[in-house]
């Protein structure tokens, strides 16, 4: 599997773009890259996943770069509950299991 | 929102003994699945179920473990005899499809083995 690189903590300010970057430099065509946060020891809770086009949904937006070698997670509006640990995730079409890191751990400062 | 159920939320258990953790997944979900974390360590991969069997464990998965569906509802891991390094958070998940979704995690049980 692919790896990846994240930073290991960032601050971010409440009611500000969060941009949380992935390096995944190795990652072949048939790879997805995801996205899970843990908030404490809670369960990883799903965000967002894509493959070559942006996506955004309810909770997020996936920036994947054209050689798709880096992604960027983009929380629009941080709040003190989006501090957690963040994971991106890449894994190859037809895989179930999901590969967790280190993650970024991200805390939203008021 | 469906959610994916776990109980117990603690267990203690004492080492050799035999536990069972117990999972329901999203009533029309396909596949299951283990996860376990040791504290401070990295959520990792144990077992994924599907049809009634297993379709890919890890190395962590041996023969102390196994995992069950007994009905339409409910899905095990048990460990036989457990350690002291079997202490850690597990994580039971289920997804409607098989490839390429959303994985829908339940909180977990902590297992403390003494």
């Amino acid at each position: 599997d692919a790896k990846t690189t994240q930073p290991t903590s960032m601050d971010c300010a409440e009611g500000r773009a969060a941009n949380l970057p992935c390096n995944h430099s190795t990652i072949s065509g048939n790879e997805y890259v995801y996205w899970y946060r843990q908030i404490h020891s809670q369960g990883p809770q799903y965000i967002i996943h894509g493959l070559k086009n942006n996506e955004t949904n309810e909770m997020a937006s996936l920036i994947i770069t054209e050689d798709r070698k880096s992604s960027t997670l983009i929380l629009p509006h941080a709040t003190l509950r989006d501090t957690a640990v963040y994971y991106c995730i890449v894994s190859p079409y037809g895989n179930n299991r999901l590969a967790f890191g280190k993650g970024n751990q991200v805390v939203v400062i008021p | 929102e469906p959610e994916v159920t776990q109980t117990p939320s603690h267990q203690v258990t004492q080492m050799g003994q035999e536990v069972i953790l117990r999972c329901v997944p999203i009533s029309n979900h396909l596949y299951f699945y283990w996860y376990r974390q040791i504290l401070g360590q990295k959520v990792e991969f144990l077992v994924s179920f599907y049809n009634n069997e297993i379709s890919e464990k890890s190395e962590i998965f041996d023969d102390q473990f196994s995992v069950e569906r007994p009905d339409g509802s409910n899905f095990t891991l048990k460990i036989r005899s457990t350690k002291l390094e079997d202490s850690a958070m597990y994580f039971c998940a289920s997804t409607a499809e098989g490839v390429n979704t959303e994985a829908f995690f339940g909180q977990g049980t902590r297992l403390t083995v003494v």
